[in-house]
């Protein structure tokens, strides 16, 4: 099946730094990306959609300055959480769609665990 | 506003049988779709619906109806490796996903 990375799978950082996340597709082109953001024995709450090569949609109440994402290419979203405090510690999961399989159908990468000190 | 609906838990045994349901209200519609999602892990897909009817994908199956906003996912013959959360999503435009709150499903021995 269609296969979605991510790195890294877990990171620890200070409060005020600048994580970057990774997701990548590996076996298809995906034109679009999303991100989900998950909290503890909580739902996954789609933060944006990242569109390879314009601007990402971003969903009613996320800070687009904050959680800044790029989709260069076919095979690359990045999420950058900016100036991390620990309140942004959470699971985050990208995901991508496979337009090769059905346009209903996305793959989810493995998720990268932030925690924020 | 969207907004979907699913038990929060829910407990059988080993070789029994599980409906968890699920009911939406979204401003745009083009499928019911299935998660499954063990601790610590990422959701991997189990079934769509795009159509009124039973989707059946081995011991999982999933049914929609348009209608009445509804759907539910089947599980049969459990084992305890199905002891996970499921989620149902619906797409509303774009591709995006919405996610319900998600149903803990306990599988007992």
């Amino acid at each position: 099946g269609a296969v979605v990375s991510q790195h890294p799978s877990w990171v620890i950082c200070k409060s005020g730094t600048s994580v970057k996340i990774e997701c990548r597709s590996l076996d298809f082109q995906a034109t679009t990306m999303f991100w989900y953001r998950q909290f503890p024995k909580q739902s996954l709450m789609l933060m944006a959609t990242s569109n390879e090569g314009s601007k990402a949609t971003y969903e009613q109440g996320v800070e687009k300055d904050k959680f800044l994402i790029n989709h260069a290419s076919l095979t690359l979203s990045t999420l950058t959480v900016t100036s991390a405090h620990p309140e942004d510690s959470s699971f985050y999961i990208c995901s991508a769609r496979d337009p090769g399989r059905g346009a209903d159908t996305q793959y989810f990468g493995p998720g990268t665990r932030l925690t924020v000190l | 506003g969207q907004s979907l609906e699913q038990p929060s838990e829910v407990t059988a045994v080993e070789g029994a049988i599980v409906q968890i349901n699920c009911t939406y209200q979204t401003s745009g519609f083009y499928g019911l779709s299935w998660y499954q999602q063990h601790d610590g892990g990422a959701p991997t897909f189990l079934s769509y619906n795009a159509l009124d009817g039973l989707e059946e994908t081995g011991r999982f199956s999933s049914f929609l109806s348009r209608s009445d906003s509804y759907g539910y996912l089947l599980l049969q013959e459990l084992q305890m490796k199905d002891s996970a959360s499921y989620f149902c999503a619906v797409n509303p435009q774009g591709g995006k996903l919405i996610f319900g709150q998600g149903t803990e499903l306990s599988v007992k021995p």
